[in-house]
């Protein structure tokens, strides 16, 4: 099984839709989780950390369910400046965190 | 904002070349990595650093490469010969600790080996 899987897409959706990604993730013992955004031949940004309770920024809600190792990542009222890839990422329990990366979701936002 | 540096930001060279790549993580940042990124591919963790010495190493990051940080502020990764499976995307990496603790990437070097 793959470390981290994600749908790689492209999600074609109009502006102003709301999308959803989701990801697995195979090691139950991972303790972050996080969502990055990457523009073409750009680097990974930090979009949001995921926490077991949920948590919201804005347009962006990421919510995490720990027993079926699954994370999910919704944008609403997308924007054309949404389109971009978003990684799906997790810690790997090294001695220093190492970032296990999917291989990511194409989302293209449409006038 | 503080951000990671890297350069080159391209960089060209023959099969068989030495290559080093440089970064310059964020000031209080104490772990460094390295991570690549094939053309449409995921991005790969190659080497953690901390404490001016190897922490963890992925497959990938066999005797050819080797990392060091020379002075306070640069982390360099060196590929002493390269092969033409070494193009790829390099991203340099920093995080103030590990314990999950965002890592921010600094911008990368796109490395094409002839």
């Amino acid at each position: 099984r793959k470390e981290v899987e994600q749908d790689p897409g492209p999600f074609n959706v109009p502006e102003g839709a709301t999308v959803a990604f989701n990801c697995t993730y195979s090691n139950s013992a991972s303790q972050s989780f996080f969502w990055y955004r990457q523009d073409c031949r750009k680097e990974p940004k930090l979009l949001m950390s995921v926490y077991s309770s949920g948590n919201e920024d804005g347009r962006f809600t990421a919510q995490l369910n720990r027993a079926s190792q699954y994370i999910s990542l919704l944008i609403r009222d997308s924007k054309l400046s949404d389109s971009a890839t978003y990684l799906c990422a997790v810690n790997d329990r090294g001695r220093d965190d190492k970032i296990i990366f999917g291989k990511g979701t194409r989302l293209h936002i449409l006038p | 904002e503080p951000e990671v540096t890297q350069t080159p930001s391209h960089q060209v060279t023959q099969m068989g070349q030495e290559v080093i790549l440089r970064c310059v993580p964020i000031s209080n940042h104490l772990y460094f990595y390295w991570y690549r990124q094939i053309l449409g591919q995921k991005v790969e963790f190659l080497v953690s650093f901390y404490n001016n010495e190897i922490s963890e190493k992925s497959e990938i990051f066999d005797d050819q490469f080797s990392v060091e940080r020379p002075d306070g502020s640069n982390f360099t990764l060196k590929i002493r010969s390269t092969k033409l499976e070494d193009s790829a995307m390099y991203f340099c990496a920093s995080s103030e600790s590990a314990e999950g603790k965002t890592q921010y990437f600094g911008p990368g070097t796109r490395l094409l080996v002839l």
